[in-house]
């Protein structure tokens, strides 16, 4: 089993709707979790980073975790064209030296 | 000028040959990463350093080998590539006390 989790996608939501993406993560000790956005050919970027339970927003953007499920999600307010990307899920080890990554699931934002 | 950057950008390369990718940074951070990405798969590491006396392997180091020949650089070799190693692959820096990572562009790399 992984140990980080994603759907694959693609996930199509129509221009000016919330894109859900949802995350499952295996190690329970984890502290520190992070959405990362990689446009076709380019190198990912981050874009939050969510250390306690509950939610944190920037923008349009809200990242929640919930440590008891182990799940941490990332919603999209008002989606964009240029959301279009595959974002990818990150879970730093305990330790704090190591990140792992999901698979990414891709976002198709639809005009 | 970007902060990380990975020469060669693309390289194909056949069988047994081997290769080195090379990753500069200018952001001073003492972390330094190595992965790989193939599809469907993510981001994989391979190796990563904290500082220039300190190398540490991945998730999947068997077959890379890797060198801190300065603070601000970060080289990965594969010995004698094999057809499976074809993959896009990134380094990455850190600062210390920070979580955020910074990827450079990437390399493709074709092993016929």
């Amino acid at each position: 089993q992984k140990e980080v989790e994603q759907n694959s996608g693609p996930l199509s939501v129509p221009e000016g709707a919330i894109a859900s993406l949802n995350c499952t993560y295996s190690d329970r000790v984890s502290q520190s979790f992070f959405w990362y956005r990689q446009y076709s050919g380019k190198s990912p970027e981050l874009i939050m980073s969510i250390y306690s339970n509950g939610d944190k927003e920037d923008g349009r953007f809200t990242a929640q975790l919930n440590k008891a499920s182990q799940y941490v999600s990332l919603l999209i307010r008002d989606s964009q064209p240029s959301d279009s990307a595959t974002y990818l899920c990150a879970v730093l080890n305990n330790a704090g030296n190591m990140l792992t990554f999901g698979g990414g699931t891709r976002l198709m934002v639809k005009p | 000028d970007a902060d990380v950057t990975q020469t060669p950008r693309n390289r194909i390369t056949k069988t047994g040959k081997r290769i080195m990718l090379e990753c500069s940074q200018t952001k001073g951070h003492d972390r330094m990463y190595w992965y790989r990405q193939d599809p469907g798969l993510g981001l994989r590491l391979i190796y990563y350093s904290f500082d220039v006396k300190d190398i540490n392997k991945g998730e999947i180091s068997d077959g890379y080998s890797v060198s801190r020949q300065a603070q601000a650089k970060f080289s990965l070799s594969l010995e004698s590539a094999i057809p499976n190693q074809t993959a896009l692959y990134f380094c990455a820096t850190r600062g210390t006390g920070t979580d955020t990572q910074y990827f450079g562009p990437g390399t493709r790399l074709t092993v016929l």
